[in-house]
C-alpha cells in the first residue's frame, strides 16, 4: 500500500478565517512533507518532518503553520492567507535514507482557494 | 542550490510515435523519479532509478539514469493517447534528516490520435 491521503480536497476559504488541511499515510514513513504547486509549475517544497520534529521551513510565511501530531498525520493550519495563496496543496511521505528509500509518494492534492 | 533541467517542455506528437523526455543537472543525486500528473491531482509515482547506468522498463516506458547519477531520460514506445499527460522527473538528495527532491519544469505530452 502506497497511499498518502488528504483532506479536505476542494477549500474555499475568506482572508479572515482559520481552516486546517489534513494528510495520513499507514506506509510506516517517518519523513512527511508540504508541497504548495500553482497552475503550470512544478510543486514547490514548503515544510519537511522527519520524526514528528519539524526539519526544514523554506522559508513559508507564518499564516501556515504545520503540525505533526503523530508519525502517521501531518496537518497544516491556515490562517489570514492571501488570495495568492490560493494554489494546489500536495503532502508526500517518505522513508528515511539514501537511494530508492527516499523516494516520495504523494497524496491527491487539496484545491485551496482563497476570496 | 540544486537544478534538475527538463525538456522538451511541451510535445505533441501522433499515435503510434515514439518520444524521449530528459532531464539533465550538474548534480550528482542519491536517486531519480519520475511521475506522472493529471490536472488537480498529486503526482503519481512512475519509477525510482538509484543506480548509475540503471535501466528500468514499465510496458512502452524506458527510464535511464546517467551513468554519473546527474541525469534520466523517458522514452515511451509507441505512444497511445492514454500517455498523455504531464510528466515530471525529479532529483532526490538527503539534507538534514530527511530526504529533499528538485522538480524538473515538467514536460506537457499530448499524444494525438
Amino acid at each position: 500500500d502506497t497511499e498518502v491521503t488528504q483532506t479536505p480536497k476542494h477549500l474555499v476559504m475568506g482572508m479572515t478565517n482559520k481552516k486546517s488541511l489534513k494528510c495520513e499515510q499507514h506506509m510506516g514513513h517517518r519523513a512527511m512533507y508540504w508541497y504548495k504547486q500553482k497552475a503550470k509549475k512544478p510543486p514547490e517544497l514548503m515544510f519537511v518532518y522527519s520524526y514528528e520534529k519539524l526539519s526544514i521551513n523554506e522559508s513559508v510565511p507564518s499564516r501556515f503553520s504545520p503540525e505533526c501530531p503523530n508519525s502517521s498525520l501531518l496537518n497544516l493550519h491556515l490562517h489570514a492567507l492571501q488570495p495568492e495563496d490560493s494554489a494546489l496543496y500536495l503532502c508526500a511521505s517518505s522513508h528515511r535514507g539514501q537511494g530508492g528509500r527516499n523516494t516520495q509518494y504523494f497524496g491527491p492534492g487539496t484545491r485551496l482557494t482563497v476570496l | 542550490t540544486q537544478l534538475l533541467e527538463q525538456s522538451p517542455q511541451f510535445l505533441s506528437i501522433q499515435e503510434g510515435e515514439n518520444l524521449t523526455v530528459y532531464c539533465n543537472s550538474s548534480s550528482v543525486f542519491s536517486s531519480l523519479q519520475w511521475y506522472r500528473q493529471e490536472p488537480g491531482e498529486g503526482p503519481v509515482l512512475l519509477v525510482t532509478v538509484v543506480t548509475g547506468g540503471e535501466v528500468k522498463k514499465l510496458k512502452r516506458l524506458t527510464f535511464q539514469f546517467g551513468d554519473a547519477r546527474k541525469d534520466s531520460s523517458l522514452h515511451i514506445t509507441a505512444a497511445q493517447p492514454g500517455d498523455t499527460g504531464l510528466y515530471l522527473c525529479a532529483g532526490a538528495w538527503q539534507e538534514s534528516s530527511a530526504s529533499k527532491i528538485i522538480f524538473g519544469s515538467g514536460t506537457r505530452l499530448s499524444i494525438r490520435p
